[in-house]
């Protein structure tokens, strides 16, 4: 079955600075790459997501990048504001079924 | 569109209840998706459901849980003689397709086993 490795599994930056969460997968037959945020007690929400036709992809102030022959992917915020202290999940999907890296907790200091 | 709408939110049982959670997923989907998290941890696949069939259940203890889609009404995921080890929250998500269609998650339920 597919391995989503995410690291780091905490991220602490300065409001303003931009953060990094970085993801391997084991499957190339994975296709589909969307990330979601979390907030404490909530529910996963989908912020962004890419297939793998496309290298690229950016909403505002977070962006997404697959690298289809390493099996990477990442995703950038950049301008980080305290809205943006969640855990990210990044996740793959291959057939119908979505396999989630273990989360990275993104704190922003004011 | 109300979204995929998951009760209760929270439930408390004693060893050896059972427990009964619900999920009804957003208009027009048909594809149901159960995941289990504990504590500070990730998000982890334990049943996909299609309307009246389980399509695969292999992250699903094999004992204890099974899960069902009827044609009509939520889906539902039942604990039968819980333990401590099954609290956790359980989140119910939906798709309106099979294949690289996003999935949309319910609030949880947050199972409590005392």
């Amino acid at each position: 079955g597919e391995n989503v490795e995410q690291h780091p599994s905490t991220l602490s930056v300065q409001e303003g600075d931009s953060a990094v969460i970085k993801c391997t997968y084991s499957d190339s037959a994975s296709n589909y790459f969307p990330w979601y945020k979390q907030e404490l007690g909530k529910r996963p929400q989908l912020i962004i997501d890419i297939r793998s036709n496309v290298g690229e992809k950016k909403d505002q102030r977070i962006a997404v990048t697959l690298n289809k022959t390493a099996k990477h992917f990442s995703l950038h915020i950049t301008e980080t504001q305290p809205e943006d202290s969640a855990v990210y999940f990044c996740a793959a999907h291959n057939d119908y079924k979505l396999s989630f890296g273990a989360g990275t907790t993104v704190t922003v200091r004011a | 569109n109300a979204g995929v709408m998951q009760n209760p939110r929270h439930l408390v049982r004693r060893r050896g209840q059972e427990a009964r959670l619900r999920c009804s997923p957003m208009k027009g989907h048909s594809h149901v998706y159960w995941y289990r998290q504990l504590p500070e941890e990730g998000l982890k696949f334990m049943v996909y459901l299609q309307k009246e069939n389980i399509i695969d259940e292999s992250g699903m203890p094999k004992e204890r849980f099974s899960a069902e889609f009827p044609k009509e009404g939520p889906s539902i995921l039942r604990i039968q003689q819980v333990v401590r080890g099954d609290s956790a929250a359980y989140f119910c998500a939906s798709s309106p397709g099979r294949d690289n269609s996003p999935l949309h998650f319910g609030n949880g339920t947050r199972l409590t086993v005392t």
